[in-house]
This record gives C-alpha cells, sequence and structure tokens, in this order.
C-alpha cells in the first residue's frame, strides 16, 4: 500500500462546478499536511497547507480528518484555470521528507 | 526577487555517462531538497540539507548518486553512470528554515538517457 494515495482522476468538472477529491495517508504519526497544485510540464506550487480546524482560501477549503487518515480539498466555483493536476502531501514528525501522492487531474471545462 | 532556478532545463546524455545538476535555491533559504519525479508520479525524495550538510539522503536510490551543497548555497545532484532508469525530471526545492513547510520549487531538469 503507498504512504500516500489519491485518485489520479481525471476528474472533469463543468465551469462553475464545485468539486472534491480526497487523498488518504497510512502514518497515523503523520503531522503536517498539504495540498500542492501542479500545472502540465510545470514545478510543483504550494496550494495551502491543511490545518486540524479545517482551513478555507477563498474558493478553496481544506478538511482533515486524524481518524480516517484522509485529506480532503473542495474547489468551488470551479474556474478553467484550476485545471492542473493537485498532490497531496504529507510530512512525519520524525523527518524532514515530504511523502507525495501521485496527484490528481482535475479538467474543467467550459 | 528570483526563485530557484536550475540548469540545465533539459539534458539528455547516453547510457553509462556522468551528469551533474545544478541548482540556486532562493537567497537565504537553508534548507534545499532534491527530488525526483517521473510521468504521473508524484515528486519522489532524494536528498534534503540543512546548511552545508546531507541531513536526510535516505532517499538517493543507490551509490551512483550524490549531492554536495559546499557553501550552503548552490546544490549539484551528481550521477555516475547514468541508466535509463534515472530518466526523469529532477526538481530542486528550497525553504527558509528546517522544517518541509512551503517548499518553493525550481522549474526542474528533465534528464533523459538514452
Amino acid at each position: 500500500r503507498k504512504e500516500v494515495e489519491q485518485d489520479p482522476g481525471p476528474f472533469n468538472v463543468p465551469e462553475g462546478a464545485t468539486v472534491a477529491f480526497n487523498c488518504t495517508y497510512s502514518n497515523s504519526a503523520s503531522q503536517s499536511f498539504f495540498w500542492y497544485r501542479q500545472d502540465c510540464r510545470k514545478e510543483p506550487k504550494l496550494l495551502m497547507s491543511v490545518y486540524s480546524s479545517g482551513n478555507e482560501d477563498g474558493r478553496f477549503t481544506a478538511q482533515l480528518n486524524r481518524a480516517s487518515q484522509y485529506i480532503s480539498l473542495l474547489i468551488r466555483d470551479s474556474k478553467l484555470s484550476d485545471s492542473a493536476t493537485y498532490l497531496c502531501v504529507v510530512n512525519n514528525a520524525s523527518n524532514y521528507q515530504l511523502i507525495w501522492g501521485a496527484g490528481t487531474k482535475l479538467i474543467i471545462k467550459p | 526577487g528570483a526563485g530557484v532556478s536550475q540548469t540545465p532545463s533539459n539534458k539528455v546524455t547516453e547510457k553509462g555517462k556522468y551528469v551533474e545538476l545544478r541548482c540556486d535555491p532562493i537567497s537565504g533559504h537553508t534548507a534545499l531538497y532534491w527530488y525526483r519525479q517521473s510521468l504521473g508520479q508524484g515528486p519522489e525524495f532524494l536528498i534534503y540539507f540543512q546548511g552545508t550538510g546531507a541531513a536526510d539522503d535516505s532517499g538517493l536510490p543507490n551509490d551512483r548518486f550524490f549531492a554536495v551543497r559546499p557553501e550552503g548555497s548552490v546544490s549539484t545532484l551528481k550521477i555516475q553512470r547514468t541508466e535509463r532508469g534515472d530518466s526523469a525530471v529532477y526538481l530542486c526545492a528550497s525553504s527558509p528554515g528546517g522544517t518541509p513547510v512551503e517548499q518553493y520549487f525550481g522549474p526542474g531538469t528533465r534528464l533523459t538517457v538514452t
């Protein structure tokens, strides 16, 4: 089993719709959680950190469920520019390694 | 302010050759990370530097891979006796401190071993 698992997609979503995807992690000792966005043939860029209480940044909402060991990303009122691959990232407190999921591909259609 | 830069952007080499990939982190960032990413996969951790020293090199796949950061700024990833399986995008990231929060990535070097 992979340490961080994501549905690879693609998720094909009409512009303006709401889309959500999850990421599961296997290490219960994981401490920090992030969502990164990666455009085709570009480097990953931090989208948002995920806090225990959940957090929102504009149209984006991230949630953490420690009991079930998953994090989620919700995108409201999706834009064409949201089309990208969204990478789930988990860090263990014991070291500085970030463990990356393989990403979920999102395609927003006009 | 300049971001993380990597050179070359593309490198094609023959199997068995030696290659060096360079990373210039953001000025003042003490932490530097190397990853590699294959198509359809997330970045795979290779090595982490805090200052000049390699704090964690557990991700290096074998002894053909080596990285240095002699002055605590620029880092070079060195691959000896390249194999076709080494073909990937090699990403460098830096962050202000020792924690992994908000790593800033360079554009990567696309390595192709023929």
